[in-house]
């Protein structure tokens, strides 16, 4: 069972460019989290989806970050005209279930560079 | 979500017992408690996680004080592989407030 997918690994954009990150859950899993990590920081939630629905997105700035979930395809992170401050690590999550007892599993992480 | 307590650092040589301390002294009873660790710059890795009761599985050990105030991780063999970052988390029980909130962590150093 492949784990948690997330592409690119790496991305460089410039400021004003925007961001599009990919998130593909474990198979069988339909309940997606997005945390950002900055420089020597800890991990930040940003926001919580299911297939189409955004659960909770207490997390998320309120300017120029939007994420989905569609019925089809990978989960997207999006960043629009990225500012040098976006530069961080961007980790996302899934889990089979909403409640807690169950484990979120982690991808790889995309490295976010703003020039 | 309760405000959990780690040490900064921590070491531990290898092939010793690596017990890390978590302090979460405003648990509530609906609140389990987890662990995860994140080596160099990875996705945080899921260890083991419990409610009330001590908890084991191949990677470690989980033991709950009785008051559930407070408890410690046990990596019983530590190797060099096992340098990381560790993360005690607390997270209420409810279906949709899933989130996980990290804090800063106990800095494991493995050493020969």
């Amino acid at each position: 069972n492949a784990g948690v997918m997330q592409n690119p690994r790496h991305l460089v954009r410039r400021r004003g460019q925007e961001a599009r990150l990919r998130c593909s859950p474990m198979k069988g899993h339909s309940h997606v989290y997005w945390y950002r990590q900055l420089p020597e920081e800890g991990l930040k939630f940003m926001v919580y989806l299911q297939k189409e629905n955004i659960i909770d997105e207490s997390g998320m700035p309120k300017e120029r970050f939007s994420a989905e979930f569609p019925k089809e395809g990978p989960s997207i992170l999006r960043i629009q005209q990225v500012v040098r401050g976006d530069s961080a690590a961007y980790f996302c999550a899934s889990s089979p279930y909403s409640g807690s007892s169950y484990e979120q599993y982690f991808g790889p992480g995309t490295r976010l560079t703003v020039t | 979500d309760a405000k959990t307590t780690q040490p900064t650092s921590m070491d531990c040589a290898e092939g010793r017992a690596a017990n890390l301390p978590c302090n979460h002294s405003t648990i509530s009873g609906n609140e389990y408690v987890y662990w995860y660790r994140q080596i160099h710059s990875q996705g945080p890795q899921y260890i083991i996680h419990g409610l009330k009761n001590n908890e084991t599985n191949e990677m470690a050990s989980l033991i709950i004080t009785e008051d559930r105030k407070s408890s410690t991780l046990i990596l019983p063999h530590a190797t060099l592989r096992d340098t990381a970052v560790y993360y005690c988390i607390v997270r209420v029980a409810t279906g949709t407030a899933s989130k996980l909130t990290f804090g800063t962590g106990t800095r494991l150093q493995v050493t020969l």
